[in-house]
Formats: C-alpha cells, sequence, structure tokens
C-alpha cells in the first residue's frame, strides 16, 4: 500500500547550520507529496508541496524536490534558525481524499 | 484566518467510558478527516468524511468508533467503549472548498485522550 517512510530523530542542530531531512515514499501511480510543520503546542501546518515530479516546493527557506526516479522528498534549508524548532511530517496524497504520514521528524536548533 | 478548532484539548477517561471529541472544521470545507498519533509513532488515519457519509475508513476505525456532524458545523468521533490502547493525539483536519481543491489538509491543534 502507499505510504512514506522519514528520517528517523531527533535531530539537532546549531543555528545556521545545514538541515536534510529524508523522506522516501511507495504509491501507486502520481502522488502529490507535502511536508507539514508542527510547532509546540499547535496543530500541523502546511510547510510546502509538490504535486509532480521535479517540481520543487518551498517556503519560509524550506525546499523539497519531487524525485521519482528515487521516490524521495527530502526537506532541505541553507540556514536554520531557533525558531525553526518544531516536528516535521512528510506525508502523500494518492488519490486526492486519502493522505499518509510520516512518523515525523523533531528539530532542535540551539543557538 | 480560518481555522480548525478541536476540543477538548485534553482529556482523560477511565477504560471502558464512552468519549465525544469535537471539532469544527473550516467552513465551505467538504471534506472532514480523523487522525490519531499514538506517542512517537505514526501520524495514522482513522477516518475521512464526504457530503454526509464515509468515504474511507481504516482498520483501526472498527466498531467502536463512530462519527457524526449532526448540525452542519460540528464533526464529532466518539469512541463508545474505550481501551487503553486508544490513548493518543486525536487530529481533526478538513479539506477543499468551492472554488477549487487545493489539495491542502488544514488541522486543527489535536485532542490528547489519555485512557487510565
Amino acid at each position: 500500500g502507499d505510504s512514506v517512510t522519514q528520517m528517523e530523530g531527533p535531530v539537532t542542530l546549531s543555528e545556521e547550520a545545514f538541515l536534510t531531512i529524508n523522506c522516501t515514499y511507495t504509491a501507486t501511480g502520481y502522488p502529490s507529496l507535502f511536508w507539514y510543520v508542527q510547532y509546540p503546542g499547535e496543530g500541523l501546518q502546511l510547510l510546502l508541496k509538490a504535486t509532480k515530479a521535479d517540481d520543487k516546493g518551498s517556503n519560509k527557506g524550506f525546499e523539497a524536490t519531487y524525485r521519482k526516479e528515487t521516490t524521495s522528498f527530502h526537506l532541505e534549508k541553507g540556514s536554520v534558525q531557533v525558531s525553526d524548532s518544531a516536528v516535521y511530517f512528510c506525508a502523500l496524497s494518492a488519490r486526492g481524499n486519502q493522505f499518509y504520514f510520516g512518523t515525523g521528524t523533531s528539530l532542535t536548533v540551539i543557538p | 484566518e480560518p481555522e480548525v478548532t478541536q476540543t477538548p484539548s485534553h482529556q482523560v477517561t477511565q477504560m471502558g467510558q464512552e468519549v465525544i471529541l469535537r471539532c469544527v472544521p473550516i467552513s465551505n470545507h467538504l471534506y472532514f478527516y480523523w487522525y490519531r498519533q499514538i506517542l512517537g509513532q505514526k501520524v495514522e488515519f482513522l477516518v475521512s468524511f464526504y457530503n454526509n457519509e464515509i468515504s474511507e475508513k481504516s482498520e483501526i476505525f472498527d466498531d467502536q468508533f463512530s462519527v457524526e456532524r449532526p448540525d452542519g458545523s460540528n464533526f464529532t468521533l466518539k469512541i463508545r467503549s474505550t481501551k487503553l490502547e486508544d490513548s493518543a493525539m486525536y487530529f481533526c483536519a478538513s479539506k477543499g472548498d468551492r472554488t477549487g481543491d487545493t489539495g491542502e489538509l488544514f488541522f486543527g491543534e489535536g485532542s490528547r485522550l489519555t485512557v487510565l
């Protein structure tokens, strides 16, 4: 069945470090891919998305490219800030109305 | 900005008791969902709801679970007889409006259920 596998956490980085959180997927057809973020005490919020192969989603300095050949959608940011500390979830939607999430990766950025 | 709201934020209950978790989706959204996350595990799909009926459900969503949209604004999840393993964070989400479907799910802040 459809599923998402993302990098285990927790991840701890110093401010201004480079971030990569790996995400790979399994799906039939052509899914849309998403990264959601959950800040402490809040619900999940959409961070970025890509709906077809080679699309790059970007928002708030974060980027992820839909790679069909490697079935991946890795999240990257060139220089993290303390305010980026949160839990990040990779997700896919394969049939429009059904979403599958990864386990979440907790990121802590220290000054 | 419109948002999905959930109540209660935290509920503690005894095993075997009934629990109702409430959600107010974004108005004019058409698709409604419940997900849950057991501590340290994946966000798991429970059920989706469209056009006043369940459109899809997972194997987790057994006869102990039910959903209802009683009044056109609320969307509730009922667990009839809670078990210890029902302890989790339950998220409500909604999607889609009448002007087009962006594909984005909008989530509430979650309701933490603790079953003792």
